[in-house]
């Protein structure tokens, strides 16, 4: 496909249990994105990748959240041990190059956590 | 901290009106400014950016204006449809910063 792909598009977690979310970037795509968007906020930045080089994880919330890139395309975002507070929609994208640049969105991946 | 506000939760337009959606930030390295648009359960897609050396980028209906001194962007759509009905989140970046978004603000275009 064209776009940024995300799956699954919806996980139901007990708490407690580990998740991955999984993101196709745009074929090509340099840079590679992970926001968290939570219910009635905007998109906050977790981490980002360039290539299959880990630039920038300043966003990440714990040690439990873990993200990998390991041939620069794929990418996925790892939760362990979920909590409620990390119910939310999880958004990937990728650009050409980086900054500045607009980023192409995925439909993100809701996570709820029970 | 808020470095990108959008004080207006909501804003309701008569369809072929002019809509103004507001946005403040506080970082002063931001020089990239973009604007999505969101509809429920999809990403947000771009819809038209500037950058620091321009105070105006227009694009068919769509306008943005900057006003660097003020720290102040703004979104003009005109005339105002039913299907820009959707959420407007401002975003920006610039120095060591990556995207940074505001909350949002829910346009809702009415017949």
């Amino acid at each position: 496909g064209a776009g940024v792909s995300q799956s699954p598009r919806y996980k139901v977690a007990k708490r407690g249990q580990d998740v991955a979310l999984r993101c196709d970037p745009i074929s090509g795509h340099v840079s590679l994105f992970w926001y968290q968007q939570a219910l009635g906020q905007g998109p906050e930045f977790l981490t980002y990748f360039q290539n299959e080089a880990q630039l920038d994880k300043s966003g990440l919330p714990s040690d439990r959240f873990f993200a990998e890139r390991p041939e620069g395309s794929v990418s996925t975002l790892k939760i362990q041990r979920t909590q409620q507070e990390d119910s939310a929609v999880y958004l990937c994208a990728s650009s050409p190059s980086g900054n500045p640049s607009p980023l192409h969105f995925g439909n993100g991946t809701r996570l709820t956590v029970t | 901290d808020q470095q990108v506000k959008q004080n207006s939760p909501s804003l309701s337009v008569q369809e072929g009106r002019i809509s103004i959606l507001n946005c403040d930030y506080t970082n002063s390295m931001f020089d990239y400014f973009l604007w999505y648009k969101k509809y429920p359960a999809e990403g947000p897609t771009f819809l038209i950016s500037i950058s620091s050396i321009k105070d105006k980028n227009e694009d068919g209906r769509f306008t943005v204006f900057l006003n660097k001194s003020a720290k102040h962007l703004s979104l003009h759509i005109v005339p105002s449809q039913p299907g820009d009905s959707a959420v407007y989140f401002c975003a920006a970046n610039g120095g060591y910063s990556t995207l940074t978004f505001g909350k949002g603000t829910m346009l809702l275009v009415s017949p």
